[in-house]
Order: C-alpha cells, then sequence, then structure tokens
C-alpha cells in the first residue's frame, strides 16, 4: 500500500526554523517527482516546491524562494522541507505529494503536518 | 507566473442535478508536442487529503465515477458532475502543470 507519512510540524516562533519530513512507502520514491503543497487555515491550496527524480530540477513557489529548502534521500525513501525565516503566513497545513515524473498531477498525498507560526 | 481562476466559488446543486466547475488559465496548458492539456482537477473533503479526479484534463483517475468528467483545452476547462451525490459534497481544485492552483469551487446540497 502506498503511503505518504508527513512529520515535523508544530508551534514555532516568527523568525525561527523548521524542518518537514515526508516517508514514503509501499513505493520507490526515486520513480517520482515529489511536491509541497500547504492549506492555511480557510483557505485552498497553495503549491509550494518540487523536486525531481534525482534533485536535479528545483522550483519554488515565489513566496518561499530563499527561506525554504526542499530535498530529497532516495535511499530514505524520504522528502524534506527545511523552513528558515518563518512568517506568521506560513502557519498551514503542509502536504507531501508524489507526482509520476513528467505527468504533472499528484497520485498520492499524505495527511499533512500543521505549523503554526505564532509568538 | 500562470494565474488559474475558478468559477463560481460556491454552488449549491440538488441531488442528482448537474454541478459544472469552470476553470480559466491565464496562459494556454495545452502542450503542443504530445498534444496534452496539463490540467488536473482533485476533490478535496474535509479532514482528508485532496484525491486527485482527472488528469490531462479529461482522462478519470483510477475509481474515479464516471459521474466526473473533465472538457476543454487550451486556457479553458470544465468539470463536470453529472447526477450529484451526497459524497460529493467537497472543494475542487484545477492545477496548472503540477503547480499553480484555482482559489477552489465549494460544492454543497441545495
Amino acid at each position: 500500500e502506498v503511503q505518504l507519512v508527513e512529520s515535523g510540524g508544530g508551534l514555532v516562533q516568527p523568525g525561527r526554523s523548521l524542518r518537514l519530513s515526508c516517508a514514503g512507502s509501499g513505493f520507490n520514491l526515486d520513480d517520482y517527482a515529489m511536491h509541497w503543497v500547504r492549506q492555511a487555515p480557510g483557505k485552498g491550496l497553495e503549491w509550494v516546491a518540487v523536486i525531481s527524480r534525482d534533485s536535479g530540477s528545483i522550483v519554488y513557489a515565489d513566496f518561499v524562494k530563499g527561506r525554504f529548502t526542499i530535498s530529497r534521500d532516495n535511499a530514505k525513501n524520504s522528502l524534506y522541507l527545511q523552513m528558515n525565516s518563518l512568517r506568521p503566513e506560513d502557519t498551514a497545513l503542509y502536504y507531501c505529494a508524489k507526482e509520476p515524473n513528467g505527468y504533472f498531477f499528484y497520485d498520492y498525498w499524505g495527511q499533512g503536518t500543521l505549523v503554526t507560526v505564532s509568538s | 507566473d500562470i494565474v488559474m481562476t475558478q468559477s463560481p466559488d460556491s454552488l449549491a446543486v440538488s441531488l442528482g442535478e448537474r454541478a459544472t466547475i469552470n476553470c480559466k488559465s491565464s496562459q494556454s496548458l495545452l502542450f503542443s508536442s504530445n498534444n496534452k492539456n496539463y490540467l488536473t482537477w482533485y476533490q478535496h473533503k474535509p479532514g482528508q487529503p485532496p484525491k486527485l479526479l482527472i488528469y490531462w484534463a479529461s482522462t478519470r483517475a483510477s475509481g474515479v465515477p464516471d459521474r466526473f468528467s473533465g472538457s476543454g483545452s487550451g486556457a479553458d476547462f470544465t468539470l463536470t458532475i453529472s447526477s450529484l451525490q451526497a459524497e460529493d459534497v467537497a472543494v475542487y481544485y484545477c492545477q496548472q502543470y503540477g503547480k499553480t492552483f484555482g482559489q477552489g469551487t465549494k460544492v454543497e446540497i441545495k
């Protein structure tokens, strides 16, 4: 069974950092591009970042450039999102999702991990 | 950057009736080399992750009931639920090229 399980969320003060993880099982992570998507409370889905199968191509949404870093460890079947200089507007449920390479859609999503940025 | 605009923001439809959601892209999503439109529809229910419904504008994902259909090409797309069921109450999102989402359309029962 394919599973994506996010972890690492929590309450953090503005300006601080947090690292999210996404553990995949039931499939080989290195067959897929991987994405982070977030949903702020009461808002819609917002794409955050994508990393290609071999980490050779990485793209970020404009609002996180220079603050967030997406990475992966295919040997550990894991995806990461390092979030620095966090702002209250980064408060959201963060999902990881997998994309069959080059297909430009997500066939599976995790359940999400909640990040709250507040003093 | 490509902007995705859905309409309406919400709609209420009677059980068994048709629901239609529109999605407009600020640029064409048609990839000429393979004639695919990289437009995806997801269904999102509270407390659950989003679910893939339609990809490449009109291809139903595995297990999706055939009352859901997608159409359109270029920059204008439509998701149709031919006969609304109670379990279809959700927010529906379109997405371009695996990145930007529309703002979502909330579907409710009238």
